[in-house]
């Protein structure tokens, strides 16, 4: 079966630094990958989608993600972070096209000003 | 409006009696999803409805039933609450099942007492 981990349960990170969120899948074939972030009292929002082609995606925010086929891997990054960008991201996989999504279990993000 | 509403935002339920959690979207989306969110857990799908078809996953068959009486409405129907229901049910919509942006609800916190 597929699976998503996120090793970082919690990242703390000081206002104006640089954040790198880590996601690994388990698969055989290349899913379809989004990253997922819940602010405080709100729904999971999507981020950013990875289909294909270009291995960097840009999301919203100044979110990018890098697909690495050979590291089954799709790091999320920001280069600057904003104490509003505090909240949980989650990495999530689909395969065969379809929108059933596999979550990884969330990274919490506190930016301290 | 890109809103999947849920309601109630809370709810607290006895052990052995029933649970119904309701979802709604004015988006006309064709495809409803509800997952079960627990803590340190990634959300886990439960089941979707394309359309009127409703689709169950396969671990979580029996636990969960599910009704769609319109295009805009969604219900999670638990028979009998046991102390392993207590999570957030996180309801989301999509256009299509393939390749579309799943938009999510805020939630529905419920405990079993």
């Amino acid at each position: 079966a597929q699976s998503v981990t996120q090793p970082d349960a919690r990242v703390t990170v000081s206002e104006g630094a640089s954040l790198q969120l880590r996601c690994k899948y388990s698969y055989s074939a290349t899913p379809y990958l989004f990253w997922y972030v819940q602010y405080p009292r709100q729904g999971l929002q999507l981020l950013l989608k990875y289909y294909s082609g270009d291995p960097v995606v840009q999301g919203v925010n100044g979110f990018e993600a890098e697909f690495s086929k050979s590291n089954s891997s799709f790091h999320l990054r920001k280069a600057s972070v904003h104490w509003s960008d505090s909240a949980v991201y989650f990495c999530a996989v689909s395969y065969s096209a379809g929108n059933k999504l596999t979550f990884g279990i969330g990274t919490r993000v506190l930016v301290r000003p | 409006d890109t809103t999947v509403k849920q309601n109630p935002r809370y709810k607290l339920a006895r052990v052995g009696k029933p649970v119904n959690l309701i979802c709604s979207q004015t988006m006309n989306h064709d495809t409803m999803y509800w997952y079960q969110k627990k803590p340190n857990q990634a959300p886990k799908l439960l089941l979707f409805y394309y359309d009127k078809i409703l689709n169950r996953e396969a671990d979580t068959f029996e636990k969960f039933q599910s009704s769609r009486p319109n295009n805009s409405f969604c219900s999670l129907y638990i028979g009998s609450a046991g102390l392993e229901y207590s999570a957030m049910y996180l309801c989301a919509s999509s256009r299509g099942r393939a390749n579309t942006e799943v938009f999510f609800g805020k939630g529905t916190r419920l405990t079993v007492v």
